[in-house]
């Protein structure tokens, strides 16, 4: 009854490192997102996908890859860390289509680029 | 302006005192809405959705105008557990996608 597995909890890169972000969900979702949560900006959406192969880029794209190889797995990348990318990670999955009440989220990732 | 907009606060009353939560949004393609609550350091988690009709759960009210684009959240005989950033949301577009406010920041006093 794991729900959505996030990991790690919490991270400290040097600026120009490369890390991922892993994202497990096993409640056979089809869309799964990546949010970024900075103070006064609420959740924005970095990437999301609606499917096994399928990936779509939500707002604020720009340093991060991800990829969709399987329903289960979600990983973020990010290629070349910045202190801008200092923020909260979530992770999420629901089932596709109209269902922002049935949303589950990881426990959040704390990223700190110095 | 962004498309979910919500007074930041934070909201400081007394316990058992009724608090009221505002949101606007400015996309009438919006199609559903939520109210979302998050504590210190954790994931966001499903307060209520909200129905046009307005629906109520125990303390809790919200309200649908969409033709003034707008929603609320009344929270009666507030309880120090009530204490959190208060998230409106909205689902828009053909992949559904969840719109945020950034949140209202609720502190319940004793």
């Amino acid at each position: 009854n794991a729900g959505v597995t996030q990991t790690p909890k919490f991270q400290v890169l040097k600026t120009g490192q490369s890390m991922t972000l892993q994202c497990a969900q096993d409640m056979n979702h089809e869309y799964m997102s990546w949010y970024r949560q900075d103070p006064g900006m609420g959740l924005r959406l970095i990437h999301y996908s609606v499917g096994a192969g399928i990936t779509d880029q939500g707002e604020v794209p720009n340093g991060y890859n991800v990829s969709r190889s399987t329903t289960e797995d979600f990983p973020l990348r990010l290629l070349s860390a910045a202190p801008s990318q200092t923020s909260v990670y979530f992770c999420a999955s629901r089932p596709q289509g109209r269902t922002g009440n049935t949303i589950y989220f990881g426990e959040g990732s704390w990223l700190t680029v110095v | 302006r962004k498309e979910v907009e919500q007074d930041p606060g934070p909201f400081n009353v007394p316990e058992g005192a009724t608090v009221a939560f505002n949101c606007t949004y400015s996309n009438s393609a919006s199609q559903s809405f939520f109210w979302y609550r998050q504590d210190c350091r954790k994931e966001p988690k499903l307060l209520m959705s909200v129905y046009s009709s307005g629906n109520e759960d125990g303390r809790f009210t919200a309200q649908l105008n969409r033709a003034s684009q707008y929603i609320s959240l009344l929270i009666r005989d507030s309880k120090l557990s009530d204490s959190a950033t208060y998230l409106c949301v909205s689902l828009r577009g053909s992949n559904y996608q969840l719109i945020w406010g950034a949140g209202t920041k609720l502190i319940i006093k004793p």
